[in-house]
């Protein structure tokens, strides 16, 4: 079974700090993703990476940024938390050829 | 670009009676649709995806879509409703000219009676 984990499925931060999430699939999937899901605006791509360094920018990549050193290991990075960045942040990963996702158990970030 | 539409938000539906989701997509090529499914504090589990083929697929814990071309619509089906069933339930929708990338619809929440 794809086994995506995420680091902390809580998290409380405040306001202006630095904020790691991180995201690891252990099947070897090219494709890693993050979205946010806010309540009725379903989930929206933050941004992706098809390869090992390689990142694009999704539907809302502004105040955030990622980071992907290895293939199973794909890090999203706040790095000013604001109040609005509130919410449910899910990691997904895929095999290049497929479009079937994969999903982590989410991490519920707070900013206060 | 594409965009999917779940036009009910909330859905409450009594135990054992029938249950269909709506979703409407829009995308330029053939589209490759799926179901996914949400319960509380969990991540997306897929349900169901249609690729070409019978556009009648049937998928986990008793689920069923139908493709319809004509009318850009891909909804979900059960039967007979369980209380475990209470949970988020997105459509999605992606295809060979968007990469690997899928867009979602905004969710539909099911509650069920007992």
């Amino acid at each position: 079974d794809v086994k995506v984990t995420q680091s902390s499925r809580y998290l409380v931060k405040r306001t202006g700090e630095k904020v790691f999430l991180e995201c690891v699939q252990d099947m070897d999937h090219e494709n890693m993703f993050w979205y946010r899901q806010d309540p009725g605006l379903g989930l929206r791509l933050i941004y992706f990476s098809y390869d090992v360094k390689m990142k694009e920018k999704g539907d809302i990549p502004e105040g955030y940024s990622v980071s992907r050193e290895k293939k199973e290991r794909f890090s999203l990075i706040l790095e000013s938390a604001s109040t609005n960045q509130t919410s449910m942040y899910l990691c997904a990963s895929n095999q290049g050829s497929s479009y079937e996702q994969y999903f982590g158990p989410g991490t519920r970030l707070t900013v206060t | 670009a594409q965009s999917v539409t779940q036009p009910d938000i909330h859905i409450t539906v009594s135990e054992g009676a029938s249950l269909e989701l709506r979703c409407n997509y829009s995308y330029g090529a053939t589209p490759y649709l799926f179901w996914y499914v949400q319960s509380p504090g969990q991540g997306l589990q897929l349900l169901l995806k249609y690729f070409s083929g019978d556009t009648l697929v049937q998928g986990i814990k008793g689920f069923e879509a139908e493709f319809k071309r004509s009318q850009s619509s891909f909804n979900l089906r059960k039967p007979s409703v369980h209380w475990s069933d209470a949970a988020e339930y997105f459509c999605a929708v992606g295809g060979w000219n968007a990469g690997n990338m899928l867009t979602f619809g905004g969710g539909t929440r099911l509650m069920v009676k007992p």
